[in-house]
């Protein structure tokens, strides 16, 4: 079995600094690894995902994540936020062995952006 | 088009009432799910579709039942629910059952049961 922790249930943060979302994973077996941010009042949208190949993935808005086998974490990044990252950020674990299952989700990190 | 989309956004319920939930994709999607989400938490997976076929259940209660008409429309029938079956309601929808292909989902419904 999966889990998937989310270090931070809060993050505030002010316009323009950097910020660092974690996530760790608890798995027997090697996994997927997604990001998947929810903003209000909104369904959620895949940010980036790790399957295989380089351990540094990106998103086409300034997020990145890098895969680290040996501490089980992907925690998510972006050198510089905005207001409309305001939004809860969940990490997900999948199953290589079971494609056909389901996501792990993590409870979620509030990023909170202030001007 | 990229849109997964869901009717109504809002509803309010009466334990004794019976609702329907429906959601529509025209991705030519062949796998569909509901999620549950209570505030704060994060989705939890109830039911999967998979070429219009029920693939997985979570164990749900018989409360809800879902359908799937077609491989556009997911539909989740609601009776006797409970007040604690008060959550945001989402759809997704992805190429197939395959984890590696993005899920896209509805913006939700918003379910109140009273």
């Amino acid at each position: 079995a999966q889990s998937v922790t989310q270090l931070d249930s809060q993050v505030p943060v002010f316009e323009e600094a950097p910020v660092e979302l974690r996530c760790n994973y608890s798995s027997s077996v090697s996994v997927y690894l997604f990001w998947y941010v929810q903003y209000p009042n909104q369904g959620l949208q895949l940010l980036l995902k790790y399957l295989s190949g380089s351990t540094l993935v990106e998103s086409i808005n300034g997020f990145e994540a890098e895969f680290n086998k040996s501490q089980t974490s992907f925690h998510l990044r972006k050198p510089s936020v905005h207001i409309s990252d305001t939004a809860e950020y969940f990490c997900a674990v999948s199953d290589r062995r079971n494609q056909g299952g389901k996501l792990i989700f993590g409870q979620g990190t509030e990023l909170s952006v202030k001007p | 088009d990229t849109e997964v989309t869901q009717t109504p956004k809002h509803l309010v319920m009466g334990m004794t009432n019976k609702k329907s939930l429906k959601c529509e994709q025209h991705m030519g999607h062949r796998a569909m799910y509901w999620y549950k989400q209570k505030a704060k938490k994060p989705p939890e997976l109830m039911f999967v579709y998979s070429y219009e076929k029920l693939s997985i259940n979570e164990s749900v209660p018989s409360r809800f039942s879902p359908e799937c008409p077609n491989s556009s429309l997911l539909n989740l029938h609601l009776h006797a629910l409970q007040p604690e079956d008060s959550a945001l309601y989402l759809c997704a929808s992805s190429r197939d059952q395959d984890l590696t292909y993005e899920q896209y989902f509805g913006p939700g419904t918003r379910l109140t049961v009273t």
